[in-house]
């Protein structure tokens, strides 16, 4: 079965400055898909990011981006130019290829935004 | 589009009660499942299903069943409520389309206290 690490369970950061969260997964897959999903106080969780294993190139979407190591089974999230409204819980989560739609989550990491 | 909507969305039971959570989408979404979250834990599948009359087990299935008459609902039942099943509770879907990232989307959660 696999598995997603979090292994940290609380992070802060500045307004305006950069942060990294960090994700590792165990698995003896080729095929799988990597997600990072935003929980704020409303509960709502919130798509961040996703990266297919097959692809080399690393994902992007506006601020948020990741460090996809295959080799190393490692998928952290970099927030740039924090707001303050990136402040929740963000959870990586798993899932394996093919017609397996099933979701395997880390534990979270509680990000809190300074002024 | 409503997306993916879950009632009620605060719920309290006594022990030995029985409930169902509901969950709606109108995106013609294949694959629904719920999941269970508790604090430290991360999201836990709990009952999954990848088209209308098919449903199986997740990781904490246990004192929870499920049905899938419909490609739009899938309830969550509670046969006999117990203080362990005090946790909010999440319904999400998706396409369920083999070989791509099968973004899964989630309802807002149902927040349910066993007493």
């Amino acid at each position: 079965a696999q598995t997603v690490t979090q292994s940290q369970p609380e992070m802060s950061v500045q307004e305006a400055e950069t942060v990294t969260l960090s994700c590792t997964y165990d698995t003896s897959e080729s095929d799988y898909y990597l997600f990072w999903y935003k929980q704020p106080p409303s509960r709502q969780m919130i798509l961040v990011i996703r990266q297919e294993a097959y692809k080399q190139q690393n994902a992007t979407e506006n601020r948020f981006s990741v460090n996809f190591q295959k080799a190393a089974k490692s998928f952290s999230l970099k927030i740039s130019d924090s707001q303050l409204g990136d402040a929740a819980m963000y959870f990586c989560a798993y899932r394996s290829g093919g017609s397996n739609y099933k979701l395997t989550f880390g534990k979270g990491t509680l990000l809190t935004v300074n002024p | 589009n409503a997306g993916v909507t879950q009632t009620p969305k605060f719920q309290v039971l006594k022990t030995g009660q029985s409930m169902t959570l509901q969950c709606a989408q109108d995106m013609n979404h294949e694959y629904m499942s719920w999941y269970r979250q508790d604090p430290g834990m991360g999201l836990r599948l709990i009952h999954y299903s990848v088209g209308a009359g098919i449903t199986d087990q997740g990781e904490v299935p246990n004192g929870y069943n499920v049905s899938r008459s419909t490609t739009e609902d899938f309830p969550l039942r509670l046969l006999s409520a117990a203080p362990s099943q005090t946790s909010v509770y999440f319904c999400a879907s998706s396409l369920g389309r083999a070989g791509s990232t099968d973004t899964q989307y989630f309802g807002p959660g149902t927040r349910l206290t066993v007493l």
